[in-house]
């Protein structure tokens, strides 16, 4: 069965400060893992996937996530946070054999303090 | 392409009634999913069409069901509303063989 898990239901940085959202994944086959991010009332937006091409994966708006099978890994970084990252953040889990479905982690709100 | 859209976006209903949701999914996926999210619960998955047939579903009670028409158009209908049913319904669609859905703004529904 797959699942994942995201240490940290809040996390609250400064303006410039690095950032960084943890998630762990469990998965009996190669996963497909996904960061979405979700402003206030509104639908999830992709940041970046990883499919197995490359461990380092970038994504939009500077953020960036890196998959390590050693420690069934696949944290979230940005090097220097900004104001109007401020959101809910989600990793996920995609299966797709015969037909998708996706594992949610449980979201990490991010505060940015000015 | 014009993305995933969903109406209504906001909807008020009372205990008993039911409700349908629609989602029309990006012009050429086939596939469609439906989530739920509550605060306590998070995002859960309720059901995956493709090609009008149902390929796989969530734990949720027989009072949630969907269907999808031949222009890949889905609908979710939810009978015998509940307190507890108050929540982002979102709808995502992908294309056959990939890994990555892409998500609509959802339907907030309120059940008073």
């Amino acid at each position: 069965a797959q699942s994942v898990t995201q240490l940290g239901s809040h996390v609250s940085v400064s303006e410039g400060a690095l950032v960084l959202l943890r998630c762990n994944y469990s998965s009996s086959v190669p996963p497909y893992l996904f960061w979405y991010v979700q402003y206030p009332n509104q639908g999830l937006q992709l940041l970046l996937k990883y499919t197995s091409a490359a461990t380092l994966v970038k994504g939009i708006n500077g953020f960036e996530a890196e998959f390590k099978k050693s420690e069934t890994s696949f944290h979230l970084t940005k090097p220097s946070a900004h104001m109007s990252d401020a959101a809910e953040y989600f990793c996920a889990v995609t299966r797709n054999t015969g037909g998708f479905k996706t594992i949610f982690g449980a979201g990490t709100r991010l505060f940015v303090k000015a | 392409k014009a993305g995933v859209t969903q109406t209504p976006r906001y909807l008020i209903k009372t205990r008993g009634q039911q409700v349908t949701l629609s989602c029309s999914p990006i012009s050429g996926h086939r596939s469609v999913s439906w989530y739920q999210q509550t605060p306590g619960q998070g995002l859960q998955f309720l059901f995956e069409y493709f090609s009008e047939t149902q390929r796989n579903k969530g734990n949720f009670p027989g009072r949630f069901s969907g269907r999808q028409f031949s222009n890949s158009r889905s609908e979710m209908n939810v009978s015998t509303l509940e307190l507890g049913d108050s929540a982002l319904y979102l709808c995502a669609s992908s294309e056959e063989r990939t890994d990555t859905q892409y998500f609509g703004p959802g339907t907030r529904l309120t059940v008073l």
